[in-house]
């Protein structure tokens, strides 16, 4: 595996479950990222951790939770979601959030289906 | 509030055509990116570009930090070179990384 990767690719949640989208990264990177695309919105930020330490939370519901539990790997919790959560969901990993260079690099994305 | 705007929303070219696209941003920044979002989703990196000009095949970009834009070139376009194209800058006032809301390119054959 190379780069960034996402699971599932798809998936489709009723309100009242539970589930978590997973990322991981073989780029050897310390940040990695969470953002939400909806139709017709620009990329939001949602996430962040820089070597295993959330530094950024942009006001998210509580009912998506985040965890590193290592710098190569990232998971998104969620429960009892809303049918506008529907989304794009994708992971992306960088050098270091606050380094001078932050290039950052993307997974394919959770495409999220709240029914 | 800070602001990422791209320019144009929408933009549909003949297969061979030039074409520019402009990211301009509200206040300094210290990373700009470029990317191409493909049909399925995934983002593609184009460029790394906080300042100076680059190029790569067909492509091309320069951002001029000074006056706040970045421009990207897509040279004899081809229908592949269909899909979203986004600029995302980080801040320099508060490090925040802002997308724009993308360009949607349509290449005709």
């Amino acid at each position: 595996e190379t780069g960034v990767t996402q699971t599932p690719r798809h998936l489709v949640m009723g309100m009242t479950n539970k589930k978590s989208l997973k990322c991981e990264q073989h780029l050897g990177h310390n940040a990695m990222y969470w953002y939400k695309q909806s139709a017709k919105k620009p990329l939001e930020l949602m996430f962040v951790y820089n070597f295993k330490e959330q530094t950024e939370n942009n006001s998210v519901p509580s009912r998506f939770s985040p965890e590193c539990p290592n710098s190569s790997h990232l998971f998104l919790h969620l429960h009892t979601l809303q049918p506008e959560d529907s989304a794009l969901y994708l992971c992306a990993s960088s050098q270091d959030r606050y380094a001078t260079y932050n290039e950052q690099f993307f997974g394919p994305g959770t495409r999220l289906t709240v029914l | 509030g800070i602001q990422v705007e791209q320019s144009p929303p929408d933009l549909i070219l003949q297969e061979g055509a030039n074409s520019t696209l402009r990211c301009n941003f509200s206040d300094s920044v210290n990373n700009l990116q470029w990317f191409h979002q493909n049909p399925w989703g995934q983002l593609i990196n184009l460029f790394y570009i906080p300042s100076g000009t680059k190029q790569n095949g067909r492509l091309s970009a320069t951002t001029v930090a000074t006056e706040r834009y970045s421009l990207l070139y897509i040279s004899s376009s081809q229908t592949t070179d269909s899909g979203v194209y986004f600029c995302a800058a980080r801040m320099n006032r508060d490090d925040k990384i802002i997308f724009g809301k993308g360009t949607r390119l349509h290449i005709l054959p």
